[in-house]
Protein backbone atom coordinates (compact mmCIF):
# COMPACT_ATOMS: atom_id res chain seq x y z
CA UNK A 1 0.00 0.00 0.00
CA UNK A 2 1.43 3.19 -1.38
CA UNK A 3 -0.47 5.84 1.02
CA UNK A 4 -2.20 7.40 -2.12
CA UNK A 5 -5.74 7.21 -2.29
CA UNK A 6 -7.58 7.29 -5.03
CA UNK A 7 -11.75 7.58 -5.65
CA UNK A 8 -13.75 5.92 -7.10
CA UNK A 9 -11.84 2.21 -8.47
CA UNK A 10 -14.28 2.30 -11.38
CA UNK A 11 -16.59 4.90 -12.99
CA UNK A 12 -18.95 4.07 -16.05
CA UNK A 13 -20.18 6.91 -18.02
CA UNK A 14 -21.76 7.78 -20.94
CA UNK A 15 -20.10 10.65 -23.63
CA UNK A 16 -21.12 14.15 -22.99
CA UNK A 17 -20.91 13.45 -19.52
CA UNK A 18 -18.79 15.00 -17.04
CA UNK A 19 -16.96 12.95 -13.78
CA UNK A 20 -14.60 13.89 -10.83
CA UNK A 21 -11.90 11.99 -10.10
CA UNK A 22 -10.41 12.06 -6.18
CA UNK A 23 -6.99 12.10 -4.90
CA UNK A 24 -5.37 11.85 -1.56
CA UNK A 25 -2.15 12.11 -1.31
CA UNK A 26 0.58 10.39 1.37
CA UNK A 27 0.43 12.15 4.30
CA UNK A 28 2.95 14.71 4.43
CA UNK A 29 3.55 14.78 0.73
CA UNK A 30 2.53 18.33 -1.40
CA UNK A 31 3.12 17.62 -4.90
CA UNK A 32 0.59 15.51 -6.55
CA UNK A 33 0.28 14.64 -10.40
CA UNK A 34 -1.88 12.89 -12.06
CA UNK A 35 -1.38 10.73 -15.46
CA UNK A 36 -3.28 8.43 -17.87
CA UNK A 37 -3.19 5.17 -19.13
CA UNK A 38 -4.84 4.18 -22.02
CA UNK A 39 -4.10 0.82 -24.91
CA UNK A 40 -2.82 3.56 -27.34
CA UNK A 41 -1.32 6.07 -25.81
CA UNK A 42 0.43 4.09 -22.88
CA UNK A 43 1.18 6.51 -19.46
CA UNK A 44 1.21 9.95 -19.96
CA UNK A 45 1.49 12.67 -17.68
CA UNK A 46 -1.40 15.30 -17.27
CA UNK A 47 -0.46 17.89 -14.84
CA UNK A 48 1.26 18.76 -11.60
CA UNK A 49 0.11 20.73 -8.21
CA UNK A 50 2.58 21.65 -5.46
CA UNK A 51 1.09 22.98 -2.14
CA UNK A 52 -2.15 24.11 -4.29
CA UNK A 53 -0.45 25.68 -6.99
CA UNK A 54 -0.16 24.14 -10.85
CA UNK A 55 3.60 23.89 -11.33
CA UNK A 56 3.42 21.56 -14.79
CA UNK A 57 1.61 20.63 -17.98
CA UNK A 58 1.72 17.91 -19.87
CA UNK A 59 -0.61 16.25 -22.43
CA UNK A 60 -3.66 17.01 -21.13
CA UNK A 61 -6.73 17.95 -22.74
CA UNK A 62 -8.61 21.73 -22.72
CA UNK A 63 -11.62 19.41 -21.44
CA UNK A 64 -9.05 18.73 -18.40
CA UNK A 65 -8.89 20.05 -15.52
CA UNK A 66 -7.73 19.67 -11.99
CA UNK A 67 -6.92 21.25 -8.21
CA UNK A 68 -5.70 20.96 -4.97
CA UNK A 69 -7.57 21.79 -2.20
CA UNK A 70 -5.97 23.70 1.27
CA UNK A 71 -5.95 19.52 2.75
CA UNK A 72 -3.51 18.55 -0.03
CA UNK A 73 -6.23 16.43 -1.73
CA UNK A 74 -6.62 17.04 -5.55
CA UNK A 75 -9.68 17.07 -8.03
CA UNK A 76 -9.41 15.74 -11.61
CA UNK A 77 -12.33 16.82 -14.10
CA UNK A 78 -12.94 15.44 -17.09
CA UNK A 79 -15.42 17.10 -19.15
CA UNK A 80 -17.58 16.34 -22.33
CA UNK A 81 -16.28 13.09 -22.12
CA UNK A 82 -15.75 10.57 -25.26
CA UNK A 83 -15.02 6.91 -25.81
CA UNK A 84 -11.22 7.98 -26.06
CA UNK A 85 -11.11 8.78 -23.19
CA UNK A 86 -11.55 5.82 -21.31
CA UNK A 87 -8.33 4.68 -19.48
CA UNK A 88 -7.20 4.21 -16.25
CA UNK A 89 -6.30 7.56 -14.46
CA UNK A 90 -3.23 7.21 -11.57
CA UNK A 91 -2.79 9.72 -9.16
CA UNK A 92 0.70 10.12 -7.71
CA UNK A 93 2.54 12.02 -4.47
CA UNK A 94 5.90 13.11 -3.58
CA UNK A 95 7.22 14.98 -0.77
CA UNK A 96 7.61 18.67 -2.79
CA UNK A 97 8.29 19.61 -6.11
CA UNK A 98 11.35 17.29 -7.02
CA UNK A 99 12.71 20.62 -8.34
CA UNK A 100 15.77 18.32 -9.51
CA UNK A 101 13.99 15.68 -10.69
CA UNK A 102 14.53 12.25 -8.81
CA UNK A 103 12.03 12.38 -6.07
CA UNK A 104 10.33 8.96 -6.09
CA UNK A 105 6.49 9.28 -6.74
CA UNK A 106 3.80 6.73 -4.96
CA UNK A 107 0.94 5.93 -7.23
CA UNK A 108 -2.47 5.33 -5.90
CA UNK A 109 -4.12 2.05 -7.90
CA UNK A 110 -6.13 4.51 -9.99
CA UNK A 111 -9.58 5.33 -11.37
CA UNK A 112 -10.73 3.37 -13.98
CA UNK A 113 -13.04 5.27 -16.37
CA UNK A 114 -15.43 3.73 -19.30
CA UNK A 115 -17.17 6.17 -21.18
CA UNK A 116 -19.84 4.15 -23.75
CA UNK B 1 13.85 16.41 -24.13
CA UNK B 2 14.35 13.48 -22.07
CA UNK B 3 13.03 9.88 -23.20
CA UNK B 4 13.34 6.29 -22.59
CA UNK B 5 12.75 3.19 -25.12
CA UNK B 6 12.07 0.04 -23.50
CA UNK B 7 13.17 -2.67 -26.19
CA UNK B 8 11.25 -5.30 -25.64
CA UNK B 9 7.21 -5.13 -25.14
CA UNK B 10 7.68 -9.04 -24.49
CA UNK B 11 9.61 -10.92 -22.28
CA UNK B 12 9.03 -14.48 -21.58
CA UNK B 13 11.61 -16.28 -19.14
CA UNK B 14 11.23 -19.82 -17.82
CA UNK B 15 11.09 -19.77 -13.61
CA UNK B 16 14.29 -19.99 -12.01
CA UNK B 17 16.48 -18.33 -14.88
CA UNK B 18 17.72 -14.80 -15.16
CA UNK B 19 15.37 -11.42 -15.74
CA UNK B 20 16.96 -8.82 -18.38
CA UNK B 21 14.55 -6.26 -19.52
CA UNK B 22 16.04 -3.58 -21.39
CA UNK B 23 15.97 0.30 -21.33
CA UNK B 24 17.65 2.60 -22.96
CA UNK B 25 17.01 6.48 -22.31
CA UNK B 26 17.92 9.94 -24.03
CA UNK B 27 19.14 12.81 -22.21
CA UNK B 28 20.59 15.77 -22.62
CA UNK B 29 22.01 15.87 -18.76
CA UNK B 30 23.04 13.27 -16.34
CA UNK B 31 19.36 11.66 -15.78
CA UNK B 32 17.02 10.20 -12.77
CA UNK B 33 15.47 7.13 -13.88
CA UNK B 34 13.65 4.53 -11.93
CA UNK B 35 12.12 1.36 -12.75
CA UNK B 36 8.44 0.41 -11.71
CA UNK B 37 6.51 -2.51 -11.93
CA UNK B 38 2.58 -3.34 -12.22
CA UNK B 39 0.64 -5.92 -11.52
CA UNK B 40 -2.83 -6.60 -13.20
CA UNK B 41 -5.04 -4.38 -11.88
CA UNK B 42 -2.73 -2.79 -9.64
CA UNK B 43 -1.24 0.44 -9.10
CA UNK B 44 2.55 1.27 -9.98
CA UNK B 45 5.43 0.24 -7.05
CA UNK B 46 8.64 1.69 -7.48
CA UNK B 47 11.25 -1.42 -7.79
CA UNK B 48 14.69 0.86 -7.93
CA UNK B 49 16.01 4.22 -9.07
CA UNK B 50 19.07 6.24 -9.92
CA UNK B 51 20.39 9.47 -9.18
CA UNK B 52 23.52 9.55 -9.90
CA UNK B 53 25.37 7.87 -7.15
CA UNK B 54 25.95 4.40 -6.95
CA UNK B 55 25.87 3.07 -11.21
CA UNK B 56 24.49 -0.49 -9.63
CA UNK B 57 21.51 0.15 -7.85
CA UNK B 58 19.76 -2.64 -6.08
CA UNK B 59 15.46 -2.41 -5.58
CA UNK B 60 13.08 -4.56 -3.92
CA UNK B 61 12.58 -8.66 -4.25
CA UNK B 62 16.13 -9.05 -6.26
CA UNK B 63 15.80 -7.15 -8.88
CA UNK B 64 19.06 -4.58 -9.80
CA UNK B 65 19.86 -2.07 -12.40
CA UNK B 66 22.74 -0.62 -13.80
CA UNK B 67 23.53 3.08 -15.53
CA UNK B 68 25.49 2.59 -18.50
CA UNK B 69 26.46 6.60 -19.29
CA UNK B 70 28.92 5.17 -22.47
CA UNK B 71 25.86 2.75 -23.43
CA UNK B 72 22.85 5.36 -22.67
CA UNK B 73 20.85 2.31 -20.73
CA UNK B 74 19.42 1.41 -17.52
CA UNK B 75 18.59 -2.52 -18.05
CA UNK B 76 16.74 -4.01 -15.12
CA UNK B 77 18.11 -7.58 -14.14
CA UNK B 78 17.22 -10.68 -11.53
CA UNK B 79 19.09 -13.52 -11.35
CA UNK B 80 16.34 -15.96 -10.95
CA UNK B 81 13.01 -15.15 -12.02
CA UNK B 82 10.07 -16.07 -9.73
CA UNK B 83 6.61 -16.39 -10.91
CA UNK B 84 5.03 -13.75 -9.04
CA UNK B 85 7.53 -11.67 -11.39
CA UNK B 86 5.10 -11.71 -14.11
CA UNK B 87 3.98 -7.95 -14.35
CA UNK B 88 4.55 -5.00 -16.46
CA UNK B 89 7.41 -3.36 -15.79
CA UNK B 90 8.24 0.51 -16.91
CA UNK B 91 11.15 2.34 -17.31
CA UNK B 92 10.89 6.42 -16.16
CA UNK B 93 12.91 9.11 -16.80
CA UNK B 94 12.38 12.41 -14.29
CA UNK B 95 12.53 16.01 -15.57
CA UNK B 96 15.23 18.01 -14.04
CA UNK B 97 13.16 21.28 -13.33
CA UNK B 98 10.34 19.81 -12.34
CA UNK B 99 9.85 15.97 -11.33
CA UNK B 100 7.47 15.13 -14.23
CA UNK B 101 7.52 11.34 -15.08
CA UNK B 102 8.16 10.23 -18.94
CA UNK B 103 7.17 6.98 -19.12
CA UNK B 104 8.23 3.96 -21.56
CA UNK B 105 5.75 1.97 -23.34
CA UNK B 106 6.46 -1.11 -21.40
CA UNK B 107 7.41 -4.50 -21.31
CA UNK B 108 5.17 -7.52 -19.86
CA UNK B 109 7.16 -9.87 -18.07
CA UNK B 110 5.62 -14.11 -18.27
CA UNK B 111 7.15 -16.35 -16.23
CA UNK B 112 6.56 -20.25 -17.22
CA UNK B 113 6.68 -22.74 -14.70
Amino acid sequence: DSGVTQTPKHLITATGQRVTLRCSPRSGDLSVYWYQQSLDQGLQFLIQYYNGEERAKGNILERFSAQQFPDLHSELNLSSLELGDSALYFCASSVSTGTSGGETQYFGPGTRLLVL
Amino acid sequence: AQSVTQLDSHVSVSEGTPVLLRCNYSSSYSPSLFWYVQHPNKGLQLLLKYTSAATLVKGINGFEAEFKKSETSFHLTKPSAHMSDAAEYFCVVSVRTGNQFYFGTGTSLTVIP
